[in-house]
């Protein structure tokens, strides 16, 4: 079975600092990835997702995380963070040809201090 | 185009009442998912649709939560007997088929169960 950790509830961080969000999964093999955001009374928007091919994927709002098959973690990062990317970050792992159901991180709250 | 709707944004409901919650996903995506989102806590995976298939209800926590989805379109989920522990944001998401693809959520209804 598939599984996601996120280690950091909070992360908290000024504007124009260097972001890192953690994310590990367990998986059997190479899964699909993904980085969802959830802004206030929001619904989940896509940040970006690895399916496959470069291990660094570019994605939204200035958003690239990279894929690390050795340590099975797929960390978001960011160069400078702005107010606006204050928000709940998840993490997702889906199966190819396993399970139609991605499994979600629990979530890691940004909090941008002025 | 239009996103993932659905309604309502907030009910409020007294213990033992039987709710609907309504969920339109985008035109065309033959994928559909629920979601329950607690505070604090990640999304839990309750009910998927796929075309014509069964669904897959193996994370609905009780008989008391069902779901149906008319003609491959619209799906309702509906809670009876009503809990305070089904206070909760409960998220629907579709996607063109299965997880491997990007889901798209809609804003979620909040419900209280007083």
């Amino acid at each position: 079975a598939q599984s996601v950790t996120q280690p950091d509830i909070h992360i908290t961080v000024s504007e124009g600092a260097s972001l890192e969000l953690r994310c590990n999964y367990s998986y059997g093999a190479t899964p699909y990835l993904f980085w969802y955001v959830q802004s206030p009374g929001q619904g989940l928007q896509l940040l970006l997702k690895y399916f496959s091919g470069d291990t660094l994927v570019q994605g939204i709002k200035g958003f690239e995380a990279e894929f690390k098959r050795s340590q099975s973690s797929f960390n978001l990062r960011k160069p400078s963070v702005h107010w606006s990317d204050a928000a709940e970050y998840f993490c997702a792992v889906g199966s190819p040809g396993g399970s139609y159901i991605p499994t979600f991180g629990r979530g890691t709250s940004l909090i941008v201090h002025p | 185009g239009a996103g993932v709707s659905q309604s309502p944004s907030n009910k409020v409901t007294e213990k033992g009442k039987d709710v609907e919650l309504r969920c339109d996903p985008i035109s065309g995506h033959t994928a559909l998912y629920w979601y329950r989102q607690s505070l604090g806590q990640g999304l839990e995976f309750l009910i998927y649709f796929q075309g014509n298939s069964a669904p897959d209800k193996s994370g609905l926590p009780s008989d008391r939560f069902s779901a149906e989805r008319t003609g491959g379109s619209v799906s309702t989920l509906t809670i009876q007997r009503t809990q305070q522990e089904d206070s909760a944001v409960y998220l629907c998401a579709s996607s063109l088929d299965f997880g491997g693809n990007e889901q798209f959520f809609g804003p979620g209804t909040r419900l209280t169960v007083l």
